[in-house]
C-alpha cells in the first residue's frame, strides 16, 4: 500500500540554525500539507500546497518557514532560523484531491537546542 | 474560530466492551470529517472521513456519525481489542485546506 515518507526522523539543531524537512508524497496525490504537533499539544495545521503554490497557511506559518516542491516527488518544509518553540513533531500530509482522505507520514521529531 | 473537542481525554475499559468516543465542533459549517489513530511517537493514521453531506461511515468494527447541526461526531467501536489501545483524533476541515484538530481520547483497552 503506498504511504508517505519523512526523512530524517528525528532532527536536532542549534537555534538559529536552518533545517529542511522532507517528505515524499503518495504518487498520485495532488495536494500537500504540513502539521506540526508541539510535545502534550493538538495537531496544528501549518500550511497547504498545490500546483506548485500556497493555497493557504496558518497564522504559525511565518516568514520563517517556506515550503516548495523542488523535484516533482520531494516535498519540502524549510524553517530559516529556528527558534527553541519551533521544537515539535511535524507530519506531511498527501491528499488525492481535495476533500478525499488525508494521508499522514510516520513525521519528523525537530530538536532546537 | 472553529474549536474542536473531544471527550474523555481518556478512556479505559475491558476487552471486549463497545465504547463511543466524542467529538464536538463550534462552527457547523464544516466540510468534512476525519477520524484518526495515533500510536505514541508514530504518525495518523485515517480510520474514517465523513463529508458534510453524509450522516455516517463505517468501516470493520468501526462506525462513525456526523450531526452537523448540533456540531458533533462520534466513533464507536464494537468489541474493543488490546490492540484498539491508542489515541484517536477527530479534525474538522473548514473551507477547502484547514483542518482543525481535537486533543483527543486516550484509549487502553485491558486483556
Amino acid at each position: 500500500e503506498p504511504e508517505v515518507t519523512q526523512t530524517p526522523s528525528h532532527q536536532v539543531t542549534q537555534m538559529g540554525q536552518e533545517v529542511i524537512l522532507r517528505c515524499v508524497p503518495i504518487s498520485n496525490h495532488l495536494y500537500f500539507y504540513w502539521y506540526r504537533q508541539i510535545l502534550g499539544q493538538k495537531v496544528e495545521f501549518l500550511v497547504s500546497f498545490y500546483n506548485n503554490e500556497i493555497s493557504e497557511k496558518s497564522e504559525i506559518f511565518d516568514d520563517q518557514f517556506s515550503v516548495e516542491r523542488p523535484d516533482g516527488s520531494n516535498f519540502t518544509l524549510k524553517i530559516r532560523s529556528t527558534k527553541l518553540e519551533d521544537s515539535a513533531m511535524y507530519f506531511c500530509a498527501t491528499e488525492r484531491a481535495l476533500g478525499y482522505e488525508q494521508y499522514f507520514g510516520p513525521g519528523t521529531r525537530l530538536t532546537v537546542t | 474560530k472553529q474549536e474542536v473537542t473531544q471527550i474523555p481525554a481518556a478512556l479505559s475499559v475491558p476487552e471486549g466492551e463497545n465504547l463511543v468516543l466524542n467529538c464536538s465542533f463550534t462552527d457547523s459549517a464544516i466540510y468534512n470529517l476525519q477520524w484518526f489513530r495515533q500510536d505514541p511517537g508514530k504518525g495518523l493514521t485515517s480510520l474514517l472521513l465523513i463529508q458534510s453531506s453524509q450522516r455516517e461511515q463505517t468501516s470493520g468494527r468501526l462506525n462513525a456519525s456526523l450531526d452537523k447541526s448540533s456540531g458533533r461526531s462520534t466513533l464507536y467501536i464494537a468489541a474493543s481489542q488490546p490492540g484498539d489501545s491508542a489515541t484517536y483524533l477527530c479534525a474538522v476541515r473548514r473551507g477547502n485546506n484547514d483542518m482543525r484538530f481535537g486533543a483527543g481520547t486516550r484509549l487502553t483497552v485491558k486483556p
